[in-house]
């Protein structure tokens, strides 16, 4: 199993709909977590920081439920420039980042 | 000019050659990593180092040396290229003195594929 799991999608949505990626984690000892993006044959660029308490950054909102190890990522209104894939991110003890599959997701016009 | 710096960013090789991507950053980071990356597997830690002469395996470093020859600078060798390395490698760096961030400051990456 692995460590940091994400459904790879594609996910598929009009302009100007709401949606939400999840991603699970197994080690219960991870600290912090992030979500980066990737554009097609780009390199990973961090997103957002997840809190525990829940974090909004415009229309992306990111949160954590340790109780159930996951993470979610909310994307409000979406744009056609927010195609792209989504990973998700672990911050284990060492601080050694663990980076889940990715999710990709198409927003249409 | 990108702050990470990636060479060749495409290489076609034949099995057994050995093959060498460098790494060079201008950020003053002390810490370089280097990932590959295979479609559905993610990012996974090849090799790491926290300062020059620091070396740490990661997750998959079987089949692959690095050389920290200076802070700016780590390089990845394949000491004799196998087909299942075909893959995208993406060097990164991060600050210590900006500790949990989980910033990651990737180059643009460099195709590799072995025939």
């Amino acid at each position: 199993r692995k460590e940091v799991e994400q459904d790879p999608g594609p996910f598929n949505v009009p302009e100007g709909a709401t949606v939400a990626f999840n991603c699970t984690y197994s080690n219960s000892a991870s600290q912090s977590f992030f979500w980066y993006r990737q554009d097609c044959r780009k390199e990973p660029k961090l997103l957002m920081s997840v809190y525990s308490s829940g974090n909004e950054d415009g229309r992306f909102t990111a949160q954590l439920n340790r109780a159930s190890q996951y993470i979610s990522l909310l994307i409000r209104d979406s744009k056609l420039s927010d195609s792209a894939t989504y990973l998700c991110v672990a911050n284990n003890a060492g601080n050694m980042l663990t980076f889940g599959g990715g999710t990709r997701l198409m927003v249409k016009p | 000019d990108a702050d990470v710096t990636q060479t060749p960013r495409n290489r076609i090789t034949k099995t057994g050659k050995r093959i060498m991507l460098e790494c060079s950053q201008t950020k003053g980071h002390d810490r370089m990593y280097w990932y590959r990356q295979d479609p559905g597997l993610g990012l996974r830690l090849i090799y790491y180092s926290f300062d020059v002469k620091d070396i740490n395996k990661g997750e998959i470093s079987d089949g692959y040396s690095v050389s920290r020859q200076a802070q700016a600078k780590f390089s990845l060798s394949l000491e004799s290229a196998i087909p299942n390395q075909t893959a995208l490698y993406f060097c990164a760096t991060s600050d210590s003195r900006v500790a949990n961030t989980g910033e990651l400051f990737f180059g643009e990456g460099s195709r590799l594929t072995v025939l």
